[in-house]
């Protein structure tokens, strides 16, 4: 069983759609990271969350310790969103990161 | 902006070579990590240095060594390739500080090499 789960796997949306990519984590975290990554090219990193929520332009973040669970929004997708997403945690004890496997998101213009 | 680089983004060699491969960060960051990507299994950690000739074992570190001599240079070093390391291979780096602890930073990715062994 991975320690972090990611759904959906795949997504194709149209152009000026909102979308919502989900993390669930089954270890205690101090951290969760979103991840970008286009085809080809590095990793971006997002986000960084220990509680609540963030927001960066059209990107929305949010987390729920209690419920272990984080969301990742595209408000008004655009084709250059397409990329990887990809969720990470931090474990809260000892030195551990998990990583999800990624969803592939294509937005059609 | 911090900058990670890598020293090949392609690379090809032959079973039973030793490969090294190369990570650079320019902005004093304490912490680097090796990491590999395989296709469904995502990003697993080899292995990370959290201070210059400090080096703690990540998930799969079978088969790896590195090297951390200076601060702003991490080596992953494979002694002898075998085709089951074909894969894309990811530095990062990070700040060491009190926030989320020495692993909770934000980490900086290199663009990664993609190493191919025949």
């Amino acid at each position: 069983k991975n320690e972090v789960e990611q759904s959906p796997q795949n997504l194709t949306a149209q152009e000026g759609e909102f979308i919502t990519i989900n993390c669930s984590y089954s270890v205690g975290i101090s951290a969760l990271h979103w991840l970008q990554q286009h085809p080809g090219g590095g990793i971006v990193s997002l986000f960084m969350l220990s509680s609540g929520k963030k927001k960066h332009g059209r990107l929305i973040a949010t987390i729920n310790i209690q419920e272990k669970h984080s969301s990742l929004h595209i408000t008004a997708s655009h084709p250059r969103d397409s990329a990887v997403y990809i969720c990470a945690v931090r474990r809260n004890t000892g030195n551990q990161f998990y990583f999800g496997t990624g969803t592939s998101l294509t937005v059609i213009p | 902006d911090v900058k990670v680089t890598q020293s090949s983004r392609y690379l090809v060699k032959r079973t039973g070579e030793k490969v090294f491969l190369e990570c650079v960060q320019d902005m004093d960051h304490e912490n680097m990590f090796w990491y590999r990507q395989d296709p469904g299994l995502g990003l697993r950690l080899i292995y990370f240095s959290y201070d210059v000739k400090m080096k703690e074992k990540g998930d799969i570190p079978e088969g790896y060594s590195v090297s951390r001599e200076k601060k702003e240079r991490f080596s992953l070093i494979l002694e002898s390739a075998s085709t089951n390391q074909t894969s894309m291979y990811l530095c990062a780096s990070s700040l060491s500080g009190l926030a989320g602890g020495r692993w909770g930073n934000e980490q900086f990715f290199g663009p990664g090499t993609r190493l191919t062994v025949l």
